[in-house]
C-alpha cells in the first residue's frame, strides 16, 4: 500500500524558514517523480514544485510564487522528499501535500494527508 | 499562461441525479494532460480521471471524463451520497507546469 506521510509543519514568523518532510513507502521511491501541492485555508489547490527521479535527471521545477525561496530535494536512501522553505511570507500559509506523479502522464495519483504551515507574527 | 475556469462554482443536485462539471482552458490543452480530482472536507485530493478520460485505479465507472482542446467535462452518471465534494480540474503546461481550476462544489440539494 502506497503511503505518504508529511511532517514538519508549524507556526513560523514572516521571514523565517521551515523544512517539510514526506516519508514514502509502498512503492519504488527512487523511480518516482514527486511534487508538492499546497492549499491555503478555504482556497483551492496550488502547485508548488516538482522533482524528477534521479534516473530521469533529478531536475526540479517551481511555481513562480515560490521560485528562489523554496527548494525541493530527495533522499532516495531514506525514501524521503523534502521541501525547504525560506523567506516565508504570510501568503505561504497553507496545508502542504506531497504527491506522486503518474509515470508518463502529469497527474498526481497518491497524496499524503498534508501538513499545515502557518506564517504569522 | 493558461487559465482553467470551472463552472458552475456550486452545483446543487440530489442523490441519483446526473452531474455535469465543466472545465474550460484559455488555451488549448492536450487531452493527455487533463486530470480531475475530488476533495472532501479535511481530506487530501483524490485522483479521479487522467488523460481526460482514463479512470484512476479504484474509481467507480459512474465517473467519466471527456473533452478536448479547451473544453473538458466530468460527468457523474448517478450521484451517490459520498460524491458530494469539491472537484478540481488540472492541466499540465509549460509555465507554470501544473495549473488547477478554482473548483466546483457539488452539494446536496
Amino acid at each position: 500500500e502506497v503511503q505518504l506521510v508529511e511532517s514538519g509543519g508549524g507556526l513560523v514568523k514572516p521571514g523565517g524558514s521551515l523544512r517539510l518532510s514526506c516519508a514514502a513507502s509502498g512503492f519504488t521511491f527512487s523511480n518516482a517523480w514527486m511534487s508538492w501541492v499546497r492549499q491555503a485555508p478555504g482556497k483551492g489547490l496550488e502547485w508548488v514544485g516538482r522533482i524528477e527521479s534521479k534516473p530521469d535527471g533529478g531536475t526540479t521545477d517551481y511555481a513562480a510564487p515560490v521560485k528562489g525561496r523554496f527548494t525541493i530535494s530527495r533522499d532516495d536512501s531514506k525514501n524521503t522528499l523534502y521541501l525547504q522553505m525560506n523567506s516565508l511570507k504570510t501568503e505561504d500559509t497553507a496545508v502542504y501535500y506531497c504527491s506522486t506523479i503518474i509515470t508518463g502522464t502529469p497527474a498526481f495519483d497518491y497524496w499524503g494527508q498534508g501538513t499545515l504551515v502557518t506564517v504569522s507574527s | 499562461e493558461n487559465v482553467l475556469t470551472q463552472s458552475p462554482g456550486t452545483l446543487s443536485l440530489s442523490p441519483g441525479e446526473r452531474a455535469t462539471l465543466s472545465c474550460r482552458a484559455s488555451q488549448s490543452v492536450s487531452s493527455s494532460y487533463l486530470a480531475w480530482y475530488q476533495q472532501k472536507p479535511g481530506q487530501a485530493p483524490r485522483l479521479l480521471i487522467y488523460g481526460a478520460s482514463i479512470r484512476a485505479t479504484g474509481i467507480p465507472d459512474r465517473f467519466s471524463g471527456s473533452g478536448s482542446g479547451t473544453d473538458f467535462t466530468l460527468t457523474i452518471s448517478r450521484l451517490e451520497p459520498e460524491d458530494f465534494a469539491v472537484y478540481y480540474c488540472q492541466q499540465y503546461g509549460s509555465s507554470p507546469r501544473y495549473i488547477f481550476g478554482q473548483g466546483t462544489k457539488l452539494e446536496i440539494k
